[in-house]
């Protein structure tokens, strides 16, 4: 299956500061969905952006698609410590076989108080 | 929002016996559910779409009869990792979809640590 990358892998910064994550994949999609998990633990669902969307907000996070690129970002404004997870990017290409969403690799998200 | 469940949380288990995991959907009906499994710091795999009713489809390289999966209501699927190795210990997740959503929203389980000795 084809799989996004994300970038950074890792990412550390100080409560407060602005996180940003970048996620590319390879094929069309119909939407892309931000996902977080704490260590151990399921995904939540964090926010889904339609391919025909270019920038969506929710409460701290802003996230932007740019298909021509095929390319996402997911910006954390003003963290905190328990933003501390990973955060993982999954596509719903436009030619989906059962609904399926390919993951991309993840980035882990550390932010010290 | 949708509420998906998994049992057991954590199993170790002996070499060569069989592990079942149930996945289930709590206050929505499931047509679909998705198994996956992910190794420590790396991402999900997914390994089969279980469809209610009919045969799972399995990813490519995801032997269908080590990992024997089950949906036999709306509501439950099951994965049975047959005669387990210590190279099957991971985490293994499964999601559902809410057919009542307009997008592929999939809701996730808390996950089960699978440990073979």
């Amino acid at each position: 299956s084809q799989q996004g990358e994300e970038d950074p892998q890792a990412l550390s910064i100080q409560e407060g500061e602005n996180a940003t994550m970048n996620c590319s994949y390879k094929t069309s999609i119909n939407n892309l969905q931000w996902y977080r998990q704490n260590s151990g633990r399921g995904l939540v669902h964090l926010i889904l952006i339609r391919s025909n969307e270019r920038e969506k907000h929710s409460g701290r996070l802003r996230v932007t698609l740019d298909t021509s690129k095929k390319s996402s970002s997911l910006l954390i404004t003003a963290s905190r410590a328990a933003d501390t997870a990973s955060y993982f990017c999954a596509t719903d290409t436009l030619y989906n076989q059962g609904g399926k969403l390919i993951f991309g690799q993840g980035t882990e998200l550390s932010v010290k108080p | 929002g949708a509420v998906v469940s998994q049992h057991p949380s954590r199993v170790i288990c002996k070499s060569g016996t069989s592990v079942k995991i149930e996945c289930r959907s709590l206050d929505f009906q499931a047509t679909t559910m998705f198994w996956y499994r992910q190794f420590p710091k790396q991402s999900l795999m997914l390994m089969a779409t279980s469809n209610e009713g009919s045969k799972a489809t399995y990813e490519q390289g995801v032997e269908k009869d080590k990992f024997l999966i089950n949906h036999a209501s709306l509501t439950l699927s099951t994965l049975t990792v047959t005669s387990a190795h210590p190279e099957d210990s991971s985490f293994y997740i499964c999601s559902a979809s809410d057919p009542g959503k307009s997008y592929n929203e999939q809701f996730f389980g808390p996950g089960t640590r699978l440990t073979v000795l």
